[in-house]
């Protein structure tokens, strides 16, 4: 687990400001996810990513963007920060060459609230 | 798209009963179904997980089972005990090259010493 780490932890912003949340993992995952999870959602897929360069939107993209220059990084970006995006985020790797080929692995989280 | 429903929201147990979580899904092409765990605060963690080749799967005190016809899957859980109490997720993907996990919305079990 120690190997996908997500920053910052928690974040405190404001309505219209944007902000980035950043992933990082040493595993050399080809797959990387970021998942929000809201009570009475479950986890909703926000955008994904098959391999550096690659990214492709989720369940719920709007108002978000992101970028994956380098296999280990997979940063999120709230373009202006809405209160509806007050959440926790969750970052997630998998490698489909695996065994096991399907296990997301899951990052810490990021507590965002927007004020 | 696919769509995962999961029951109970709640469940409230004594440590040593046994308990189930259920989950339909709607996609009949989905075949990976995995159960992820998440303590309070903590990331989700997947438990267990079957394929739709297979009908039941055991880990020690937790099974999953599967019912490709009805389209539905549980996990049992039994001899619970306090350390069970947390947040229980089901989900289901298909292989389209892509493993993309469409997840249920959770139940909490809380396992009373």
């Amino acid at each position: 687990d120690a190997g996908i780490t997500q920053s910052p932890r928690y974040k405190i912003t404001e309505t219209g400001r944007q902000v980035t949340l950043m992933c990082h993992q040493t595993w050399s995952h080809s797959y990387m996810f970021w998942y929000r999870q809201d009570l009475g959602h479950g986890l909703r897929l926000i955008y994904y990513s098959a391999a550096a360069d690659i990214t492709d939107k989720g369940e719920v993209p709007d108002g978000y963007v992101v970028s994956r220059s380098k296999t280990e990084n997979f940063p999120l970006t709230l373009e202006s920060a809405t209160r509806s995006q007050t959440s926790v985020y969750f970052c997630a790797s998998s490698e489909p060459r695996g065994p096991p080929r399907e296990t997301q692995y899951f990052g810490p989280g990021t507590r965002l609230l927007v004020l | 798209g696919e769509n995962v429903e999961q029951h109970p929201s709640t469940l409230s147990v004594q440590e040593g009963d046994s308990a189930v979580i259920k989950c339909t899904y709607s996609d009949s092409a989905s075949n990976y179904f995995p159960w992820y765990k998440q303590e309070l605060g903590k990331r989700p963690q997947l438990i267990i997980d079957i394929r739709s080749n297979v009908g039941e799967k055991k880990d020690q005190r937790i099974a999953v089972t599967l019912n490709k016809t009805a389209k539905h899957f549980s996990l049992h859980i039994t001899e619970t005990q306090p350390e069970d109490s947390a947040v229980y997720f089901c989900a289901a993907s298909k292989n389209t090259g892509f493993q993309k996990l469409v997840f249920g919305t959770g139940t909490r079990l809380l396992v009373s010493p």
